[in-house]
């Protein structure tokens, strides 16, 4: 039979506004995070990562929270632009090693 | 600086026959990993590769394969292929394979599709 597809998240914002999107992960021994921008037909791009000794980091126009406690990640995107609009992705590793395990991804779409 | 690239882009097979993709990674880096991504799974780890040496492997049948060569490029097979293999087979590149997650970053895909 048809598969059903992932049932995305949709995040509308307006054009300008701050984006949050927020990622619940389950492994408590995760130790590093990464956030992705996939636009359709294009694989996804690097936006920012952060390890767990850290609870924020800066990048431009963006910030990643990490809170361990909850064992929960957001992405913060100011002043969004039209460009902005994508399927953002979190993902964890665990030890040191590069095997990623993806959220199921949001939506964000940004209106004029 | 080149990114990563994958060849070929889109391919169309049937079933029972077997593909082969490519992935030549960002100049120095020396880890490979795969991914597939569907709309039913989303994007879900195939293997890694560091040093020609496949360092973690995902929950995919031995029908997935890999391997990587003394340059680093890498390439995927898949054999007896099955409807359910159509995806986007994603590569991603990092400086390093061990002891510490390093930054991945993403080829465009290889878009397949089984008939």
């Amino acid at each position: 039979g048809e598969s059903v597809g992932l049932h995305l998240p949709t995040l509308s914002v307006q054009e300008g506004d701050n984006s949050i999107i927020n990622c619940a992960y389950s492994n408590s021994a995760s130790d590093y995070f990464i956030w992705y921008k996939q636009e359709s037909g294009k694989g996804p791009q690097f936006i920012i990562d952060i390890r767990s000794n850290m609870d924020k980091r800066q990048g431009q126009r963006v910030t990643v929270l990490l809170n361990k406690t909850v064992k929960h990640l957001s992405l913060q995107i100011a002043a969004t632009q039209p460009g902005d609009s994508a399927v953002y992705f979190c993902a964890e590793s665990t030890g040191g090693g590069n095997k990623l395990t993806f959220g199921t991804g949001t939506q964000l779409k940004v209106e004029l | 600086k080149a990114g990563v690239t994958q060849t070929p882009r889109y391919l169309i097979k049937t079933r029972g026959q077997q593909v082969t993709l490519s992935c030549s990674p960002i100049s120095g880096h020396r880890s490979v990993s795969w991914y597939q991504q569907t709309p039913g799974q989303g994007l879900q780890f195939l293997f890694e590769y560091f040093s020609e040496t496949q360092r973690n492997k995902g929950n995919f049948p031995g029908r997935f394969s890999g391997r990587q060569f003394s340059n680093s490029r890498s390439e995927m097979n898949v054999s007896t292929l099955e409807l359910g293999d159509s995806a986007l087979y994603l590569c991603a590149s990092s400086l390093w394979g061990s002891g510490r997650a390093d930054t991945q970053y993403f080829g465009p895909g290889t878009r397949l599709t089984v008939l």
